[in-house]
Order: structure tokens, then C-alpha cells, then sequence
């Protein structure tokens, strides 16, 4: 039973545009989420996080949005760039992402044309 | 953040045969995790590891079969035991941050024929 759930394998966005990630979650337990970008080959990247007591964090080109009633998140990614081309997993954790690992989505390719 | 290596980076393995996946990090950690990713699957949490304890392994995951060590606040290993083709995956290390994100190793490409 996948309590992260990312529904869209893959994205295409142009290049300047917005990317918009989406994750759902099942466990209301979870209260800390993060993102993570992975090149093939490579151990994925932390990108950005928010804590459920906020509904928006936001660091650079990158920000993410909490919905907690409606248990989704996003990440949006402005304006894309042809290096954000990679696959994001989206994570969660019940402990503030401290003691415990994390339960990852499937991941989403994005994939930003020029 | 912090710098972490993996040996082997991939290994090709005969079933039945084990591996050691070495995991070092260049600080001082509490707590290293092991994650697996299978074919288009998500990481999979295999266990906790910390330092002068014994691992805590998540539900489907025996220590039998993924025997950990931690001898050092900044090294791990994880052993695949007798191997099958099923155990064909990425196997991820990780440790905590200073927020409560989590860094990870490279990976260690298995493939098990």
C-alpha cells in the first residue's frame, strides 16, 4: 500500500516555463515532507522541505506547497531550466524526519525541452 | 551537507553468493539509514543503523538477510545474503542532516544473475 503517491511517471514542461510537481499522501501520521531530485547514477539530491505546521517554504527557483486537509503537496519549479531534467521523488516522515527514515513516492521524470 | 561514499558503486553477483556494500561518510553521524531501490519502484527503507546498537529493520526486512554493521560513527556496511535475482537493485545509504533532511549516498548498482 503506497502511502506517497506521485501519479504523473513523467512530465514535459518548455524550457522558462513552470514545473508543478504533485505528491499525495494516505498517513496522517506524516508531519514532514521533502524533495528530492535524482540523476541516473547518482544517490538522489535533497531539494526543499516543509514542516506540516507551514503551507509554503520556498528557496530560490524552488517552492513547495502543503495542502493538509487535502493531504497533497506540490513543488513548483520557476522558471525551468534544461539541468532539471531528472526524475523527483517526493518524502515523507512521521518524526519530523529525524529518527525515522523516509517513505519515498515512485518518482516523477521531468523532462524540460528547450 | 554531508559527503558520502559507497564501494562497489555496482557489482554483478551470482545467486546464492552474498556482497558487503561498504557506506563513509566524511563526519561524525548518529544515524545512517539503508534504503533499496528496486526497479521502477520508490526507495524502500531497509533499516536504521546506529552506533553501538543493534540495527532496526523495517517490516519485510530480516537481519538474517541484510546483516548491518556499525562500528564507527562514520562507516556502515550492509550485507546481501544469499542472493537472488529478486535482490536485484540500488542500494542507498544514508544520514541526518541538521533539519531533519536526509543525504544520500551514490548508490550500489546490484544485479544478481
Amino acid at each position: 500500500d503506497q502511502q506517497v503517491k506521485q501519479n504523473s511517471p513523467s512530465l514535459s514542461v518548455q524550457e522558462g516555463r513552470i514545473s508543478i510537481l504533485n505528491c499525495d499522501y494516505t498517513n496522517s501520521m506524516f508531519d514532514y515532507f521533502l524533495w528530492y531530485k535524482k540523476y541516473p547514477a547518482e544517490g538522489p539530491t535533497f531539494l526543499i522541505s516543509i514542516s506540516s505546521i507551514k503551507d509554503k517554504n520556498e528557496d530560490g527557483r524552488f517552492t513547495v506547497f502543503l495542502n493538509k486537509s487535502a493531504k497533497h503537496l506540490s513543488l513548483h519549479i520557476v522558471p525551468s531550466q534544461p539541468g532539471d531534467s531528472a526524475v523527483y521523488f517526493c518524502a515523507a516522515s512521521s518524526s519530523g524526519g529525524g529518527a525515522d527514515g523516509l517513505t519515498f513516492g515512485k518518482g516523477t521524470h521531468l523532462i524540460i525541452q528547450p | 551537507s554531508a559527503v558520502i561514499s559507497q564501494k562497489p558503486s555496482r557489482d554483478i553477483c551470482q545467486r546464492g553468493t552474498s556482497l558487503t556494500i561498504q557506506c563513509q561518510v566524511d563526519s561524525q553521524v548518529t544515524m545512517m539509514f539503508w534504503y533499496r531501490q528496486q526497479p521502477g519502484q520508490s526507495l524502500t527503507l531497509i533499516a536504521t543503523a546506529n552506533q553501538g546498537s543493534e540495527a532496526t529493520y523495517e517490516s519485510g526486512f530480516v537481519i538474517d538477510k541484510f546483516p548491518i554493521s556499525r562500528p564507527n560513527l562514520t562507516f556502515s556496511t550492509l550485507t546481501v545474503s544469499n542472493m537472488s535475482p529478486e535482490d536485484s537493485s540500488i542500494y542507498l545509504c544514508s544520514v541526518r542532516g541538521g533539519f531533519n533532511e536526509q543525504y544520500f549516498g551514490p548508490g550500489t548498482r546490484l544485479t544478481v544473475t
